[in-house]
């Protein structure tokens, strides 16, 4: 079993459209909780970091359950400029590890 | 926000032939550095850990006399690529944590593109 796991995509949705990914992870000393976007060809880019009250910016919603260890991401009213790939990251900062998911692919159409 | 500079962003080399890629911390001190590769529509692969002032960790599967990562200051590492191959050819990107502030997150490098012929 992988570290972190993340829905395995791809997703493919209408403008307007709400689309949410869930990611998994196992280490249960992970402190630290990213969602990081990456474009084709491009670096991953930080799109939120998750606290465990949950965080909104925008429209992207950002929600970390501890008990069962899953992070989610709520985009809602997608835009076409959201088509991406959504990288999952949990932080282990005492071992000084960052570990990602596979990424999800997202498209969203006209 | 914290910048991560890499450099060269793409670079095409003959076979056998030995390529350095840089990441540089240009306005911060980065406790740790990352090395990943990603082939094209694949995840990001974690190839090492790289600590300043001592040996890279490899992860499982990557070759460390193939891949030579230096880390000699707070704001430099270095990956060569030796004798590289065709099939070495991919996306290399690093990444960096700030030594000040351990919450976990990562600042990417551009990215570095290595096509060999």
């Amino acid at each position: 079993r992988k570290e972190v796991e993340q829905d395995p995509g791809p997703f493919n949705v209408p403008e307007g459209a709400t689309v949410a990914f869930n990611c998994t992870y196992s280490n249960s000393a992970s402190q630290s909780f990213f969602w990081y976007r990456q474009d084709c060809r491009k670096e991953p880019k930080l799109l939120m970091s998750v606290y465990s009250s949950g965080n909104e910016d925008g429209r992207f919603t950002a929600q970390l359950n501890r008990a069962s260890q899953y992070i989610s991401l709520l985009i809602r009213d997608s835009k076409l400029s959201d088509s991406a790939t959504y990288l999952c990251v949990v932080g282990d900062t005492n071992a000084g590890k960052s570990t990602f998911g596979d990424g999800t692919t997202l498209t969203v159409k006209p | 926000g914290a910048v991560v500079s890499q450099h060269p962003s793409w670079v095409i080399c003959k076979s056998g032939t030995s390529v350095k890629i840089e990441c540089r911390s240009l306005d911060f001190q980065a406790t740790t550095m990352f090395w990943y590769r990603q082939f094209p529509k694949q995840s990001l692969m974690l190839m090492a850990t790289s600590n300043e002032g001592s040996k890279a960790t490899y992860e499982q599967g990557v070759e460390k006399d193939k891949f030579l990562i230096n880390h000699a200051s707070l704001t430099l590492s270095t990956l060569t690529v030796t004798s590289a191959h065709p099939e070495d050819s991919s996306f290399y990107i690093c990444s960096a944590s700030r030594l000040a502030e351990n919450t976990g997150e990562l600042f990417f490098g551009e990215g570095s593109r290595l096509t060999v012929l």
